[in-house]
C-alpha cells in the first residue's frame, strides 16, 4: 500500500520568500505523484503532477515539485510567495495513475506575511 | 464551461435524516469518486464509480450509499446510518485510463448535522 506524509501541518513564510512544502511517499511500485491547492470553503485545484517522466514538475501559479526516488520525496516549491498562494496544499499518490487509489496526505496550511 | 458541480454548497440536516448530495460533471469522464474531508485528516475516498451502473466501496463506505445511472451524474446520500456524518464532501471525476488520469474537483458540499 502507498502513504504519504506532509512534514509541517502548518507553515509561515514572508511575501516574497521561499515557499517550500515537504512530501515524502512511500509505495512498493513507482508512483504517481500531484500536488492540489485548496482554498476555504473550496474543492481542490491541481497544481501539478509527476509521472515518471521528467523528475522537475513545473505547474501553475509558480510551483514546481521534484521527484527524488532516492529520497522518496516530492517537496513543492516556489521561490517567491505571494499573498494570494496563502492556501492549503495537499501531496498525494497513486501507484496506478486512477484517482480511486489516490491517497492524501493530512495536508499543509500555507500562511504568507507581510 | 467543462467542470464539476456539487449542490448544495451548505446543507443543514437533523439527526435521523437521510439526506443526498448532487454531482454532475460535463467533463466526459468515465469515472467519479466521492471524499470526505475532515479537519487533520486529509481526503478520504467514500466511493467511486469507473463506468456506469457499476461502483465500489471505498475506505469509509458504511453509512453511505451511491448511484450511477448516468455518465454525468453521481449522486450521494448520507444515511442515517451513518454516524459522524458532520463534513466536508467533495466529488471528483477524471479519465479512466491513458496518460491524464488526474482527479479534478467539485466545489465542495458542507454538510451540518444539528
Amino acid at each position: 500500500a502507498q502513504s504519504v506524509t506532509q512534514l509541517g501541518s502548518h507553515v509561515s513564510v514572508s511575501e516574497g520568500a521561499l515557499v517550500l512544502l515537504r512530501c515524502n511517499y512511500s509505495s512498493s511500485v513507482p508512483p504517481y505523484l500531484f500536488w492540489y491547492v485548496q482554498y476555504p470553503n473550496q474543492g481542490l485545484q491541481l497544481l501539478l503532477k509527476y509521472t515518471s517522466a521528467a523528475t522537475l514538475v513545473k505547474g501553475i501559479n509558480g510551483f514546481e515539485a521534484e521527484f527524488k526516488k532516492s529520497e522518496t520525496s516530492f517537496h513543492l516549491t516556489k521561490p517567491s510567495a505571494h499573498m494570494s498562494d496563502a492556501a492549503e496544499y495537499f501531496c498525494a499518490v497513486s501507484l496506478t495513475g486512477t484517482a480511486s487509489k489516490l491517497t492524501f496526505g493530512t495536508g499543509t496550511r500555507l500562511q504568507v506575511t507581510l | 464551461d467543462g467542470g464539476i458541480t456539487q449542490s448544495p454548497k451548505y446543507l443543514f440536516r437533523k439527526e435521523g435524516q437521510n439526506v443526498t448530495l448532487s454531482c454532475e460533471q460535463n467533463l466526459n469522464h468515465d469515472a467519479m469518486y466521492w471524499y470526505r474531508q475532515d479537519p487533520g485528516q486529509g481526503l478520504r475516498l467514500i466511493y467511486y464509480s469507473q463506468i456506469v451502473n457499476d461502483f465500489q466501496k471505498g475506505d469509509i463506505a458504511e453509512g453511505y450509499s451511491v448511484s450511477r445511472e448516468k455518465k454525468e451524474s453521481f449522486p450521494l446520500t448520507v444515511t442515517s446510518a451513518q454516524k459522524n456524518p458532520t463534513a466536508f464532501y467533495l466529488c471528483a471525476s477524471s479519465f479512466r485510463q491513458g496518460p491524464n488520469t488526474e482527479a479534478f474537483f467539485g466545489q465542495g458540499t458542507r454538510l451540518t448535522v444539528v
